[in-house]
């Protein structure tokens, strides 16, 4: 199995653009979630999914939309790049039970000029 | 507000000796703790989790102590080797059944000397 699988690993970006974050998963998982890592501030969770066509909002929401179309897929769009966007950002996926550890992706890591 | 902090940054053991991280929770409610490592360009892995009807639970040279009378929770690494250099993130859930959306605290860089 790959696991959780996150293109590309990294990206550089202008102010004002878009982009997506891709995210799959092959372990059939309902739950998966974005989260971004900055320095000394650890894992903040962005927005997260409990099944397909179910997403919410996480701790840092704005800026950046999702969509789950289906179970394997949970891509993170950013529409309107800024600085504050620069960060390392994973993907994660569980089995969603209470009682099941999240599985993360290698990350992306984004520069926004 | 509720939040899961470590208490020391970084912490520099020898190789052979054993590695205790520690990790403060605030929120009573919590009731899934997990700890990851992770390494440079990597994204965090798990290590080993506890529920919060247990304080004790071990695995494969890793034990992990919850205490929730003073809400705190430990990782305790026995004979620690270089491939244990690493960052090491505690977390909890705050919202019962959810298990993936958890809260992480800063992490603690825990170095081996060889």
């Amino acid at each position: 199995n790959a696991g959780v699988t996150q293109t590309p690993k990294f990206q550089v970006l202008k102010t004002g653009q878009s982009m997506t974050l891709q995210c799959a998963q092959d372990m059939n998982h309902e739950y998966m979630s974005w989260y971004r890592q900055d320095p000394g501030m650890g894992l903040r969770l962005i927005h997260y999914s409990v099944g397909a066509g179910i997403t919410d909002q996480g701790e840092v929401p704005n800026g950046y939309n999702v969509s789950r179309s289906t179970t394997e897929d949970f891509p993170l769009r950013l529409l309107l790049a800024a600085p504050s966007q620069t960060s390392v950002y994973f993907c994660a996926s569980s089995r969603g039970t209470g009682d099941s550890p999240l599985h993360f992706g290698n990350g992306t890591r984004l520069t926004v000029t | 507000g509720e939040s899961v902090g470590l208490h020391l940054p970084t912490l520099s053991v020898q190789e052979g000796d054993n590695s205790i991280i520690n990790c403060a929770y605030s929120n009573s409610a919590s009731d899934y703790f997990i700890w990851y490592k992770q390494e440079s360009g990597k994204g965090p892995q798990f290590i080993i989790d506890i529920r919060s009807n247990m304080d004790k639970r071990q695995g494969q040279r890793v034990t992990v102590l919850l205490n929730k009378t003073v809400k705190h929770l430990s990782l305790q690494i026995a004979a620690t080797q270089p491939g244990d250099s690493a960052v090491y993130f505690c977390a909890e859930t705050q919202f019962g059944g959810q298990g993936g959306k958890l809260i992480f605290g800063q992490g603690t860089e825990l170095s081996v000397k060889p």
